[in-house]
């Protein structure tokens, strides 16, 4: 039970590249989420998807997209890079359980951290 | 809207001391309440939880007790060791789904 993976751990990207990190967990949750850590400033949330073929916006989604075509993956693009998203990257997921309250536990991954130059 | 503010870091402490780390929170009715850590390298784990007014969460020596009156949720544990080293990350629940909304976070260096 491998939990949450990411891929890849490091990148370096030029001004105007574009990438795709991958997230994939083997827990069978419903919900996926990226966010982005900066120094001073916790989690923020840029994407998020509540099943297989749905995403939605977080905080922060501007320059970013993300699709889920299978349950287990959560794909995030940059389409263009910028400096400003050099950060680390984090996939979490939590499974959603009938009748909560949404306050369920998130299981993160390892994180991807890019630079782009 | 909903926010979430912890102390600034970073904490620096000799093994054996005491560790108070205050976060606290505006939200909506009376949500859940979280501590994360982040061990040097690694993604966040739940720390601890608690789940409504009074309750204290615990886990690994650490303690929280979730204080309705002043809307505060602060992290203690009585005698820290070196591998405590960490970030500390206090979070709220916020708009359904399971999302999150993080504290900036607060380091914590301890010394032997």
């Amino acid at each position: 039970n491998a939990g949450v993976t990411q891929t890849p751990k490091f990148r370096v990207l030029k001004t105007g590249q574009s990438m795709t990190l991958l997230c994939a967990q083997d827990m069978n949750h419903e919900y996926m989420y990226w966010y982005r850590q900066d120094p001073g400033m916790g989690l923020r949330l840029i994407h998020y998807s509540v099943g297989e073929g749905t995403t939605a916006k977080g905080e922060v989604p501007d320059g970013y997209n993300v699709s889920r075509l299978k349950k287990q993956n959560f794909l995030l693009g940059l389409e263009s890079a910028a400096p400003s998203q050099t950060s680390v990257y984090f996939c979490a997921s939590s499974y959603s359980l009938a009748g909560g309250w949404g306050e369920e536990t998130q299981y993160f991954g390892p994180g991807t951290r890019l630079l782009v130059l | 809207g909903d926010s979430v503010t912890q102390m600034e870091g970073p904490v620096t402490l000799s093994e054996e001391a005491f560790l108070t780390i205050n976060c606290t929170y505006t939200a909506t009715g009376y949500p859940s309440l979280f501590w994360y850590v982040q061990y040097p390298g690694e993604g966040l784990q739940l720390l601890l939880k608690a789940t409504k007014a009074d309750d204290k969460g615990s886990n690994k020596g650490f303690e929280a007790t979730y204080r309705k009156e002043t809307t505060s949720f602060h992290l203690e544990k009585g005698s820290v060791q070196v591998s405590d080293s960490a970030v500390y990350f206090c979070a709220l629940p916020s708009g359904g789904y399971n999302k999150l909304i993080f504290g900036a976070g607060t380091r914590l260096a301890v010394h032997p």
